[in-house]
């Protein structure tokens, strides 16, 4: 159980155009999800958090109208990489907090790997 | 937000033990946590450790806590070359129980 699921797992884009990716929780209902970069280096950075129903809070220095964030359903989040440029090319990972015996996870997406060219 | 700190490398030899370690600030942290992630993935939590806990052990795995220095560090015991990953601590501050705060993470190659 606990499963949280991330689509597409890579894409390749061309410099302008947008990108959506999506983030399930298969067999839990998530409030609250979290999206995050992976660099090249491996440093995970939290772009946003999506909020079901209400607009996602973004991390300092992160673009909201380049990185649109839609949170329609308890198990649906989407981040639309906008007008996306080489810079944007990265490793993206959603993920989601849920209960499990007793202990709150962090459950991670398989991640997409964006490449714009 | 919370500094969660790691060293980015670590190669050890197969068989031997792997020590994991890191450095957190946030005093009235929860839950401390260890991410695996391998390459191409997303993250799969390997363990995790209550803050009320100093020692937690899982096969292979032994987590340590060190409240008064904010030291927590992963321990693999027989290290296989299928544990080469990156490995994420992270923390839940008790002020924020809906955040995870992770550190940048340790890559551990494991030579044959």
């Amino acid at each position: 159980g606990a499963v949280v699921s991330q689509h597409p797992s890579w894409v390749i884009c061309k410099s302008g155009t947008s990108v959506k990716i999506e983030c399930r929780s298969l067999d839990f209902q998530a409030t609250t999800m979290f999206w995050y970069r992976q660099f090249p280096k491996q440093s995970l950075m939290l772009m946003a958090t999506s909020n079901e129903g209400s607009k996602a809070t973004y991390e300092q220095g992160v673009e909201k109208d380049k990185f649109l964030i839609n949170h329609a359903s308890l198990t649906l989040s989407t981040l639309t990489v906008t007008s996306a440029h080489p810079e944007d090319s990265s490793f993206y990972i959603c993920s989601a907090l849920h209960v499990r015996a007793g202990v709150l996870e962090a459950f991670f997406g398989q991640g997409t790997r964006l490449t714009v060219v | 937000g919370e500094d969660v700190e790691q060293s980015l490398f670590l190669s050890v030899r197969e068989g031997d033990s792997s020590v994991i370690n890191c450095t957190y600030t946030d005093s009235s942290s929860t839950y401390l946590y260890w991410y695996k992630q391998e390459p191409g993935a997303g993250l799969q939590l390997l363990t995790y450790i209550f803050s009320n806990m100093d020692m937690k052990q899982d096969q292979r795995l032994t987590v340590l806590l060190n409240k008064k220095d904010k030291h927590l560090s992963l321990r693999i015991a027989d290290t296989q070359t299928g544990d080469s990953a990156i490995y994420f601590c992270a923390e839940i501050p008790l002020y924020n129980f809906n955040k995870f705060y992770f550190g940048s993470g340790t890559k551990l190659n494991v030579k044959p």
